[in-house]
């Protein structure tokens, strides 16, 4: 059971900006601990796509970018592409339940 | 760089004891500060952690599994294993192996995943 909620779908047409977020508690993002995102494309493993809220791995295009406030994260997709259709998740650490992910996201690309 | 590789049975009864195996290659699972584990993710649905063993032993599981669950590290093979007790039809799902590594605290390499049915 997700304790970080994500919207279940977010669409938009090549070359826009879609955001998503990512909604935790006072145990878990509120407490201070970074987030993660992931990317899964269909049929594989996700891959690390933002760490410590808005690090980008070595390959990442600067067209994905994080940030955190409070007990909320958020994803940013700039210049969306088609191969940018897939899952994305976000994760954190809880206090309580440890590792944690968000429900997931599936982002359409018009 | 770090490769995962899971092996195991596709198939598990319901009742019995699921054993799944994560090979790990260009590196020495006991020389490096990473944290080993395992995630899941159930047909359709989204991502589960299971629990992480740090490269000096230590364990750590979810609450919801930390009864069935446990994971252990083969230094002899640079292998480290994944055993969930008495599963279900809910136990159904890619398993992954992973590292979380110190330099970002992410799950930062997966291996490519294995399913596992839990059937009569």
């Amino acid at each position: 059971q997700s304790v970080l909620t994500q919207p279940p779908s977010v669409s938009g047409a090549p070359g826009q900006r879609v955001t998503i977020s990512c909604t935790g508690s006072s145990s878990n993002i509120g407490a201070g601990y970074d987030v993660h995102w992931y990317q899964q494309l269909p049929g594989t493993a996700p891959k690390l796509l933002i760490y410590g809220n808005s690090n980008r791995p070595s390959g990442v295009p600067d067209r994905f970018s994080g940030s955190k406030s409070g007990t909320s994260a958020s994803l940013a997709i700039t210049g969306l592409q088609a191969e940018d259709e897939a899952d994305y998740y976000c994760q954190s650490y809880d206090s309580s339940l440890g590792y944690v992910f968000g429900t997931g996201t599936k982002v359409t690309v018009l | 760089q770090l490769q995962l590789q899971e092996s195991g049975p596709g198939l598990v009864k319901p009742s019995e004891t699921l054993s799944l195996t994560c090979t790990v290659s260009g590196g020495s699972i006991s020389s490096s500060s990473y944290y080993w584990g395992w995630i899941r993710q159930p047909p359709g649905k989204g991502l589960e952690w299971i629990g992480s063993i740090y490269y000096s032993g230590s364990t750590y599981y979810n609450p919801s599994l930390k009864s069935r669950v446990t994971i252990s590290v083969d230094t002899s093979k640079n292998q480290f294993s994944l055993k969930l007790s008495s599963v279900t039809a809910a136990d159904t799902a890619v398993y992954y192996c992973d590292v979380v590594s110190p330099e970002n605290g992410a799950f930062d390499i997966w291996g490519q995943g294995t399913m596992v049915t839990v059937s009569s």
